[in-house]
C-alpha cells in the first residue's frame, strides 16, 4: 500500500526547533517530487517546500533560512527541520507525493509560550 | 509568484446537481501541473485531477477536470452525499508552488 506517515510535532516555545518526519511505503521517495504543505488552524493549505528526485530543494520565502527539508534513502523517509520557530508556523504540516499523491495525515505543530 | 483565485468562495447546491468549480491564475499555467484537491473536515487533502484533466486513482467519473492557460475548472456531475466538502487548485510549474483559497461545497 502506498502510504506516507508523518510524526515530530508538537508544542514548542517561540525560537525552539522541531524535526518532522514523513515514512514512506509503497514507493520510493527519491524518485518522486516530496513536497511539505501546511494548514493554519481554520484556514486554506501553503505549500512550505519540496525537494525534487534530483535532490534540489525550495522554499516558500516565510521560512528560508528556518527550515531544512532533506530524506534519507536508505530509511525511505522524509524530513523538515524547522529552526527558530514562530507563533505564525503553527499549522498542520503534511508531507505529499507531488504528481499523483498520497499526502500524510499531518502533524500538528503549536508555537506559543 | 502565481496567484490562483477561486470561485465562488462558497457553492450551495443540493444533492444531485451539478457543481462547476472556477480556478483562474494570475499568468499561463501548463495543464499538466495544476491539480484539484478535496478536502473534508479533520482530513488531508485528497487528489482528484492531475495535468488538468485527468482522474487521480480511484476517484469516481462524476469528477472532471478542464481548462488551459489561465482559466480551470472544477467539475461534479450529479453530487453525491460525500462531496459536500471544500475544494482546492494547485499549481507546481513556478516556484513558490501556491494553492487557491478553496471553494466551499456546501449542502442547500
Amino acid at each position: 500500500e502506498v502510504q506516507l506517515v508523518e510524526s515530530g510535532g508538537g508544542l514548542v516555545q517561540p525560537g525552539g526547533s522541531l524535526r518532522l518526519s514523513c515514512a514512506a511505503s509503497g514507493f520510493i521517495v527519491s524518485d518522486n517530487y516530496m513536497s511539505w504543505v501546511r494548514q493554519a488552524p481554520g484556514k486554506g493549505l501553503e505549500w512550505v517546500s519540496v525537494i525534487y528526485s534530483g535532490g534540489s530543494t525550495y522554499y516558500t520565502d516565510s521560512v528560508k533560512g528556518r527550515f531544512t527539508i532533506s530524506r534519507d534513502n536508505s530509511k525511505n523517509t522524509l524530513f523538515l527541520q524547522m529552526n527558530s520557530l514562530r507563533v505564525e508556523d503553527t499549522a498542520i504540516y503534511y508531507c505529499a507525493r507531488v504528481q499523483t499523491g498520497p499526502w500524510g495525515q499531518g502533524t500538528l505543530v503549536t508555537v506559543s509560550s | 509568484e502565481i496567484v490562483l483565485t477561486q470561485s465562488p468562495g462558497t457553492l450551495s447546491l443540493s444533492p444531485g446537481e451539478r457543481a462547476t468549480l472556477s480556478c483562474r491564475a494570475s499568468q499561463s499555467v501548463s495543464s499538466s501541473y495544476l491539480v484539484w484537491y478535496q478536502q473534508k473536515p479533520g482530513q488531508a487533502p485528497r487528489l482528484l485531477t492531475y495535468g488538468a484533466s485527468n482522474r487521480a486513482t480511484g476517484i469516481p467519473d462524476r469528477f472532471s477536470g478542464s481548462g488551459s492557460g489561465t482559466d480551470f475548472s472544477l467539475t461534479i456531475s450529479r453530487l453525491e452525499p460525500e462531496d459536500f466538502a471544500v475544494y482546492y487548485c494547485h499549481q507546481y510549474v513556478s516556484l513558490p508552488w501556491t494553492f487557491g483559497q478553496g471553494t466551499k461545497v456546501a449542502i442547500k
